[in-house]
């Protein structure tokens, strides 16, 4: 069964360093989310992706936030200076007939 | 905007016993509901969709939800639970299938034997 993939599974980073995160969705689905997961708090939408560009993003992705899909087949979010509060649990997410979650990257931010 | 309420954070129940999980939601557009399920430590599994039709709606592992519309509820539930289905249940809507999805808080099952 296809399914989406992420790496790296942890990522510990300093405070104000950049991060990018990698996603693999399933091949010939056309939406693509990023989700995070701060411990113990729901999950909150951050972006969603088709067609080369950004089609919606909430409060929470701002400047620091950008996401790109390099290729046919990789999806990525970067952050730029990373803040203690980015800690978290990061989800990719596309669309086929619903959406498919991968594992997530966990972030810890120090 | 929509939004979701799961009022228990916690539910607590012996193996074999029903279970029921609540999630209302809010939104002044037809909206799309959904449940998934997070094992510790693993991502975000969908249990079952409602879309439209039936209003009642069957999933994975022997769950299955009511939408309910005049009470905006989609409630989770299940006849008999194993050890098994320890693990955070999450209702979620969208207003199509494609765009993002708005989570609740999530309720936390814990079966014990």
């Amino acid at each position: 069964e296809p399914e989406v993939t992420q790496t790296p599974s942890h990522q510990v980073t300093q405070m104000g360093q950049e991060v990018i995160l990698r996603c693999v969705p399933i091949s010939n689905h056309l939406y693509f989310y990023w989700y995070r997961q701060i411990l113990g708090q729901k999950v909150e939408f951050l972006v969603s992706f088709y067609n080369n560009e950004i089609s919606e993003k909430s409060e929470i992705f701002d400047d620091q936030f950008s996401v790109e899909r390099p290729d046919g087949s990789n999806f990525t979010l970067k952050i730029r200076s990373t803040k203690l509060e980015d800690s978290a649990m990061y989800f990719c997410a596309s669309w086929g007939s619903e959406q498919y979650f991968g594992p997530g990257t966990r972030l810890t931010v120090t | 905007a929509q939004s979701v309420t799961q009022l228990d954070s916690q539910v607590p129940v012996f193996e074999e016993a029903p279970v029921e999980l609540r999630c209302n939601y809010s939104s002044s557009v037809s909206v799309y509901l959904f449940w998934y399920v997070q094992y510790p430590n693993q991502g975000l599994q969908l249990l079952l969709k409602y879309l439209s039709g039936s209003t009642l709606v069957k999933g994975i592992n022997g769950f299955e939800a009511e939408f309910n519309k005049s009470q905006t509820s989609f409630h989770l539930r299940k006849p008999s639970v194993h050890i098994s289905d320890t693990a955070e249940y999450f209702c979620a809507v969208s207003r199509t299938g494609f765009q993002k999805l708005v989570f609740g808080t999530g309720t936390r099952l814990l079966v014990s034997p």
